[in-house]
């Protein structure tokens, strides 16, 4: 079946400009997880949905980034007045239930903000 | 909080030789989960290897296989007979078993060369 894709592959964005990044889960994962690798750095947490309960917003760096779930599939990463240090492959994820050991993941997005 | 790390930023292995990269980790929990993930250049995070902490028994997966010490808080992973198909990036990850803990806290990872 399909995997987690993510849209745009690659974004190159001006400094304050808005910039929103897509992911689409494996039909039928109620677990949703977004992720950040700066160059030369590990994955750091920003987000997680599960079905409709509130998300954990824990990992978010600064109000500037947000993100939504609609219907509980598509979920979209938004972050406002992109900033340099921005810059980063946001990775995407999602698992079949909460509890699920395995997380899959996209093929991130690459953002470049110049 | 939970922190993972991987000591050997990069590492290098002829083809078909064995290779383990590094992996320590800091917890006060005794039920978690450990990871590792390869990461090619597409960028696409692959599951390579699990591990239940209540589990003694190590993990092997093919050619993978793990040493994992839990009073030591390691976990190092084993690739025997290496493939120019192993070239990544690996990622050691953590995993809470808590109700609403479960984001994977990672390394900062060790990337492979596969010599010919």
């Amino acid at each position: 079946g399909a995997g987690v894709s993510q849209s745009p592959s690659n974004k190159v964005t001006e400094k304050g400009k808005d910039v929103e990044l897509r992911c689409d889960p494996i039909s039928g994962h109620t677990a949703l997880y977004w992720y950040r690798q700066s160059l030369g750095q590990g994955l750091e947490f920003l987000i997680y949905f599960q079905g409709n309960s509130a998300p954990d917003k824990s990992g978010l760096p600064s109000d500037r980034f947000s993100a939504e779930r609609t219907g509980g599939s598509v979920s979209t990463l938004t972050i406002q007045r992109t900033q340099q240090e921005d810059s980063a492959v946001y990775l995407c994820a999602s698992s079949l239930v909460e509890g699920s050991y395995e997380q899959y993941f996209g093929p991130g997005t690459r953002l470049t903000v110049t | 909080a939970q922190t993972v790390t991987q000591s050997q930023p990069e590492m290098s292995v002829q083809e078909a030789e064995t290779v383990t990269l590094s992996c320590t980790y800091d917890t006060s929990e005794s039920d978690y989960y450990l990871f590792w993930y390869k990461q090619p250049p597409s960028r696409q995070m692959i599951l390579v290897i699990r591990q239940e902490a209540y589990k003694q028994q190590n993990a092997t997966e093919n050619r993978f296989s793990v040493n994992f010490q839990k009073a030591a808080k390691s976990f190092s992973l084993k690739i025997s007979d290496s493939q120019l198909g192993d070239a990544a990036m690996y990622f050691c990850a953590y995993r809470s078993l808590g109700a609403g803990s479960y984001q994977l806290t990672f390394g900062k990872g060790t990337k492979l060369s596969v010599i010919p």
